[in-house]
């Protein structure tokens, strides 16, 4: 089946600095990656949605020049956090979408920002 | 804009008692209805995906089915296990690569012994 595997699984950062979650897509190829954020106890938010090659859409709300997300190849996403900040503390899940195997999600990254 | 609607909220059940899950749905055309079991700490785990009203799928315990505005997750017998939050999404018919998916705020369903 479909795996997709997002690095690292937990993180703590100081305030001010920046951190970048890896989301790959090990034995397929993903026409496109969602970024999701997710609170205690709350569903899944979209950030944003990226095609590789391109820009990616970002949801109304969340900032672009925040949340950075590269989509470099069809196997790999990247979400850098910048200039973090306690509330940015949240568990971030990535999922791939391709036709064959629908919409497959990554094991999350807890961040902390201390 | 596609809304998505689950209850309960939460549930406990003792093992072996059956029940079921609701997730009621707006969307503007309906490509897609999913549904995910996800742990603590870890991301969803797909179960199934719906497409027209009618539709049921099976995988052990767990049966769901679809209406044109309601889909149910039925758990049959539950055992322990099977304690985790239910996440249930819609996809809606967009032109297009991949479009988004929609969640509600899940069941957390808890069986006890």
């Amino acid at each position: 089946g479909a795996v997709v595997s997002q690095h690292p699984s937990r993180v703590i950062c100081k305030s001010g600095t920046s951190v970048k979650i890896e989301c790959r897509s090990l034995d397929f190829q993903a026409t496109t990656m969602f970024w999701y954020r997710q609170f205690p106890k709350q569903s899944l938010m979209l950030m944003a949605t990226s095609n590789e090659g391109s820009k990616a859409t970002y949801e109304q709300g969340v900032e672009k020049d925040k949340f950075l997300i590269n989509h470099a190849s069809l196997t790999l996403s990247t979400l850098t956090v910048t200039s973090a900040h306690p509330e940015d503390s949240s568990f971030y899940i990535c999922s791939a979408a391709s036709g064959r195997y629908g919409y497959t999600f990554g094991s999350g990254t807890r961040l902390t920002v201390v | 804009e596609d809304q998505v609607t689950q209850s309960p909220e939460a549930l406990r059940l003792q093992e072996g008692e059956s029940s079921s899950l609701n997730c009621s749905y707006t969307v503007s055309g309906l490509r897609g209805l999913f549904w995910y079991r996800q742990d603590p700490g870890k991301g969803p785990e797909f179960l199934f995906t719906l497409y027209s009203a009618g539709e049921e799928k099976e995988k052990e315990r767990l049966k769901a089915t679809l209406t044109k505005k309601e889909s149910f997750l039925h758990i049959t017998a539950p055992k322990p296990e099977d304690s985790a939050t239910y996440l249930c999404a819609v996809q809606a018919r967009e032109a297009g690569t991949a479009s988004k998916l929609t969640f509600g705020t899940g069941t957390r369903l808890q069986v006890t012994l």
